[in-house]
């Protein structure tokens, strides 16, 4: 079936230092979301990636979203300690709508 | 203006016992999904429902997993009986649509 790919699995990096966690999926997707967890929190949406080599800007995240439509990445610039969390992208089931989510990028940042 | 709402938060139950949860989807909102979350297998979707009828439940593991939505307002999954391995954080979602997904704060359930 579908599978939504996340690498890496865990990042730490200093405070300042660049970020960007890829998401890769073994179909087409219709489009991808990404959502933010922090420890011992709820996924909370982030955004939504529709057009085929998207790319959306919130602040300090670039979201990008690959010309094949399989592929999809975030990037964070110059990390502060709020951005502790797991990152996770998510594409629609083909069965429906439904999320697929991939296993996450958990970040670290220390001061 | 309410999110989607859990119960129980936390829930620590003997193994064999029946564990219901529950929740309360954003209002409006037509799509009620229930996720499991593991530090093994990450956030797994268990079943979901358009207009309260399941949709999918392919990813609910065992016939020991059940869940309803008697109404546009409330659902519930159920594990019976409840083993180990069942511990997780049991998340409820909803939506309105092809667009955001809400999430609750989660019902951490603990089995032993």
């Amino acid at each position: 079936g579908q599978q939504v790919m996340q690498i890496p699995q865990y990042q730490h990096v200093q405070e300042g230092e660049d970020f960007t966690t890829y998401c890769n999926s073994s179909t087409t997707l219709s489009n991808i979301q990404w959502y933010k967890q922090r420890p011992g929190g709820h996924p909370v949406f982030l955004i939504q990636l529709v057009k085929s080599g998207e790319v959306k800007k919130q602040k300090r995240l670039t979201f990008q979203f690959g010309e094949a439509k399989k592929n999809s990445s975030l990037h964070i610039t110059a990390t502060q300690t709020t951005d502790v969390g797991t990152y996770f992208c998510a594409g629609e089931l083909n069965s429906g709508y439904a999320l697929n989510f991939g296993k996450g990028t958990s970040l670290l940042v220390t001061p | 203006d309410a999110g989607v709402i859990q119960s129980p938060r936390h829930e620590v139950t003997e193994m064999g016992q029946e564990v219901t949860l529950r929740c309360k989807p954003i209002s409006g909102h037509d799509y009620l999904f229930w996720y499991r979350q593991t530090m093994m297998r990450g956030l797994e979707l268990l079943i979901y429902f358009n207009n309260n009828v399941p949709i999918d439940d392919s990813g609910m593991p065992e016939d020991r997993f059940s869940a309803k939505m008697p109404n546009a307002s409330f659902s519930t999954l159920k594990i019976q009986p409840s083993e180990p391995r069942d511990s997780a954080v049991y998340f409820c979602a909803s939506t309105g649509g092809r667009n955001t997904i809400y999430f609750g704060e989660g019902s951490w359930l603990t089995v032993v």
